[in-house]
């Protein structure tokens, strides 16, 4: 079946500082990649997504490429804020049907 | 419009009451799902609708009961709920649910439980 492994949070950070989430998957064919974000109190925003092998998606200075030779979707930001400061989820969708499968999330905290 | 809108944001329920969640987008999308999120965990699928249409039910227990009155509005039906139910509910809709291009899912920021 398919799975989604994600790097075990919390992560803290201090501002400005570089980010990397990693997020590594198992799935049969050619799913689509998502990385969700969770602010706290709130539902899921998408922040970004890739469909294809070597796609890179981004968003509000969030990067992450699809990577099929090591199955990987690792999440990257050069520069954190403490706005950025929330639960980070990497999920697959698979090559046809809506069951999306999420990691388990990883929290991260931003310090001024 | 991109929203989905939500209501309530926060509900108390006792276990013997009726209570009903509600889910509306107006973007046109032809599927729209029900998820459950415990504190510090990834949402759950409990419910997809597709054209209106269940599609999708994890095995849910039936004192949880979705309806689908039109494409734009999904409501879920509270009924002697336990108090290990209190979780944030998700709605989401997405263009479809085929194609790849189609599974993108919109979430609304949820409904609150709390089962006393």
């Amino acid at each position: 079946g398919n799975s989604v492994t994600q790097m075990e949070g919390p992560v803290t950070l201090s501002e400005e500082a570089f980010l990397t989430i990693n997020c590594t998957y198992t799935a049969t064919g050619y799913p689509s990649l998502f990385w969700y974000v969770q602010y706290p109190g709130e539902g899921l925003q998408l922040l970004l997504k890739a469909t294809k092998a070597d796609d890179k998606g981004s968003n509000k200075g969030f990067e992450a490429t699809y990577r099929k030779e090591t199955t990987s979707f690792h999440l990257e930001k050069g520069s954190v804020q403490v706005s950025d400061s929330a639960v980070y989820f990497c999920a697959l969708s698979p090559t046809s049907g809506s069951r999306l499968t999420f990691g388990e999330g990883t929290q991260l905290t931003v310090n001024p | 419009d991109t929203e989905v809108t939500q209501t309530p944001k926060h509900l108390v329920m006792g276990m013997t009451n009726k209570k009903s969640l509600k889910c509306e987008q107006h973007m046109g999308h032809r599927a729209m799902y029900w998820y459950k999120q415990k504190a510090k965990k990834p949402p759950e699928l409990m419910f997809v609708y597709s054209y209106e249409k269940l599609s999708i039910n994890e095995s849910v227990p039936s004192r949880f009961s979705p309806e689908c009155p039109n494409s734009s509005l999904l409501n879920l039906h509270l009924h002697a709920l336990q108090p290990e139910d209190s979780a944030l509910y998700l709605c989401a809709s997405s263009p479809g649910t085929g194609a790849r291009g189609a599974n993108v899912l919109t979430f609304g920021a949820g409904s609150r439980l709390t089962v006393l």
